[in-house]
């Protein structure tokens, strides 16, 4: 399958401070980014729908100005987690797919911690 | 918000036992696809569906498309403990662009 790359795999930081995580489609152009937080034990959920040159479309509790989603390219998207605090440590996982009926593929996760 | 419900989400068996999973929803799907994630890792795509009444194999693994497209499920024959692991559906619908995921499976194989 098609590669997905995500970085970093985990971060720490201290509350207050931003976080910014990459996703990265390594071998095709992903027209579509799906940003996704999933809590120990649970499922995913999406936070948001990116595509390439638009601003990102929130899923409804999804704070816009504390999740901020680029997805300037055709191969890379960033989510920044603004003014971090402990509720917000979580797995984060972004996916990517080239055109609405192919498949989507994932990146291996980001596990932020918020101290 | 479309509704997509998986069931059961644990399931905990002895190796050799056969298993499904179900995921259905209210509308229908453009396509449906399984997944399979390890803890700390991303799902990793197992198969997609995208015919009514499709069914695709993967070893031990059954994959069936609903002929509606509502509902699709998973049966594994014969489990072994390497089958441990989360279970994910996640499916495209027509009015949407979203992928969105059912509560998932978490399945348990004991030696």
């Amino acid at each position: 399958g098609a590669v997905v790359s995500q970085h970093p795999s985990w971060v720490i930081c201290k509350s207050g401070t931003s976080v910014k995580i990459e996703c990265r489609s390594l071998d095709f152009q992903a027209t579509t980014m799906f940003w996704y937080r999933q809590f120990p034990k649970q499922s995913l959920m999406l936070m948001a729908t990116s595509n390439e040159g638009s601003k990102a479309t929130y899923e409804q509790g999804v704070e816009k100005d504390k999740f901020l989603i680029n997805h300037a390219s055709l191969t890379l998207s960033t989510l920044t987690v603004t003014s971090a605090h402990p509720e917000d440590s979580s797995f984060y996982i972004c996916s990517a797919r080239f055109r609405s009926d192919t498949e989507a593929f994932f990146g291996q996760g980001t596990r932020l911690t918020v101290v | 918000t479309q509704l997509l419900e998986q069931s059961p989400q644990f399931l905990s068996i002895q190796e050799g036992e056969n298993l499904t999973v179900y995921c259905n929803s209210s509308s229908v799907f453009s396509s449906l696809q399984w997944y399979r994630q390890e803890p700390g890792e991303g799902p990793v795509l197992l198969v997609t569906v995208v015919t009514g009444g499709e069914v695709k194999k993967l070893k031990r693994l059954t994959f069936q498309f609903g002929d509606a497209r509502k509902d699709s499920s998973l049966h594994i024959t014969a489990a072994q403990p390497g089958d441990t692991g989360l279970y994910l559906c996640a499916g495209y619908w027509y009015n949407n662009n979203d992928m969105r995921f059912g509560a998932g499976t978490r399945l348990t194989v004991k030696p």
